[in-house]
């Protein structure tokens, strides 16, 4: 039962230009989301999370849209800047404290 | 305030050796947890603990064995090494909220 889902394995965009990374999610019983940055040979870092009360959260250039009723969770990173390019991982929360993570995106930001 | 620190970093087994992976926090953190992530693909759970003597099975338990005798430390046992069990293993820690940090990692292969 594959809860989260990342479909683009890869995404590149130009500095200063707009990064959406999109994540689709099933079984809606649980309500929190995070986002995680992963840089090579490094463990994945916490981002930004958004619980389904909300439809929107925001932290400097980082933005997490959450449509409920298309089970839709996206990242919008503006400007994107070349330090952003990393792979990033939606989760969602099933129980108990733990996280499903979906495959990743891999996100490259061209100078 | 090192956070999540692993050992070792790299590890390379031959089919049916034993190790334990290490994983030390150091942010008082009741949740402890396991992941497992091959190329390509999400993280995966294997074991879980809310807190000290206590354990779960996630995901991928299958081939592993975890203990948690104080809030600090949770080793992950390999007993009888496999080739599928070549991968890249992270410890995360967590408090109330849904956010986990995570160590450095270990890749481990088995020939």
């Amino acid at each position: 039962d594959q809860q989260v889902k990342q479909n683009s394995p890869s995404l590149s965009v130009q500095e200063g230009r707009i990064s959406i990374l999109n994540c689709d999610y099933t079984n809606s019983m649980f309500d929190y989301f995070l986002w995680y940055k992963k840089y090579p040979a490094e463990g994945p870092t916490f981002l930004i999370s958004i619980s389904s009360i909300k439809d929107k959260n925001e932290d400097g250039r980082f933005t997490v849209f959450l449509n409920k009723s298309a089970k839709h969770l996206s990242l919008h990173i503006v400007p994107s800047q070349p330090g952003d390019s990393a792979v990033y991982f939606c989760a969602k929360e099933t129980s108990g404290s733990r996280l499903t993570f979906g495959e990743g995106t891999q996100l490259t930001v061209n100078p | 305030n090192a956070g999540v620190t692993q050992t070792p970093k790299f590890r390379i087994l031959k089919i049916g050796q034993s190790m334990t992976l290490q994983c030390t926090q150091d942010m008082n953190h009741n949740y402890m947890y396991w992941y497992r992530q091959d190329p390509g693909m999400g993280l995966k759970l294997i074991y879980y603990s809310v807190g000290a003597g206590i354990t779960d099975k996630g995901e991928v338990p299958n081939g592993y064995n975890v203990s948690r005798s104080t809030t600090e430390d949770f080793p992950l046992r390999l007993e009888l090494a496999a080739p599928s069990q070549t991968s890249v293993y992270f410890c995360a820690a967590g408090g109330r909220t849904y956010e986990q940090y995570f160590g450095p990692g270990t890749r481990l292969t088995v020939t």
